[in-house]
């Protein structure tokens, strides 16, 4: 059980463009998910936390509108990065959890801008 | 805010020996300590954790133990095989808060 999926696994856009990342609770209803960015040979950094039907909680210096978060479900959550910019290529990774504290991390989505 | 501190940062081991990754923490409220394992281009997969009530488990090859007085725990990995090569990542928590708090990696290499 536990299991987390994420869609794309990899997506290669334009500068300029939006792209949605998605993140699904397989077997479980998720109370709260995560999003992390995780850049080469660094540990993970937390962008924003959700609460299904409510707005998201950003970290200090993530910026809300350009990484957009939807979590409409107990099972689903969305992270779209609104006019993608070459500094924006990196690891995406979400995670979801139950009513404790335990986190189960999806695969992860690369995203590179061109 | 939680600290965690996490040593070595690269691990080399050859197949058969243990493996020992340490971690710190600075709070005494933290009460949940996952380790997550993640391979090239994945996610993290949690492998093992243990709350502040125990002072050591273990599971088959993987044990952790727990000194909350000294605020540290250790993952311990025996009879190493190549394919517990990975990057292992320790973390804190206390319970009710959201915020998992990540030590910075060890990137462990068992040599065949």
């Amino acid at each position: 059980g536990a299991v987390v999926s994420q869609h794309p696994s990899r997506v290669i856009c334009k500068s300029g463009t939006s792209v949605k990342i998605e993140c699904r609770s397989l077997d479980f209803q998720a109370t709260t998910m995560f999003w992390y960015r995780q850049f080469p040979k660094q540990s993970l950094m937390l962008m924003a936390t959700s609460n299904e039907g409510s707005k998201a909680t950003y970290e200090q210096g993530v910026e809300k509108d350009k990484f957009l978060i939807n979590h409409a479900s107990l099972t689903l959550s969305t992270l779209t990065v609104t006019s993608a910019h070459p500094e924006d290529s990196s690891f995406y990774i979400c995670s979801a959890s139950r009513a404790q504290e335990t986190q189960y991390f999806g695969p992860g989505t690369r995203l590179l801008v061109l | 805010g939680e600290n965690v501190e996490q040593h070595p940062s690269t691990l080399s081991v050859q197949e058969g020996d243990s493996a020992v990754i340490k971690c710190t923490y600075s709070d005494s409220a933290s009460n949940y300590f996952p380790w997550y394992k993640q391979e090239l281009g994945k996610g993290p997969q949690l492998i093992i954790d243990i709350r502040s009530n125990v002072g050591e488990k273990k599971d088959q090859r993987i044990a952790v133990t727990l000194n909350k007085t000294a605020k540290h725990f250790s993952l311990h990995i025996t009879e190493t095989q190549p394919e517990d090569s990975a990057v292992y990542f320790c973390a804190a928590i206390q319970t009710g808060a959201n915020n998992l708090f990540f030590g910075t990696g060890t990137r462990l290499t068992v040599i065949p």
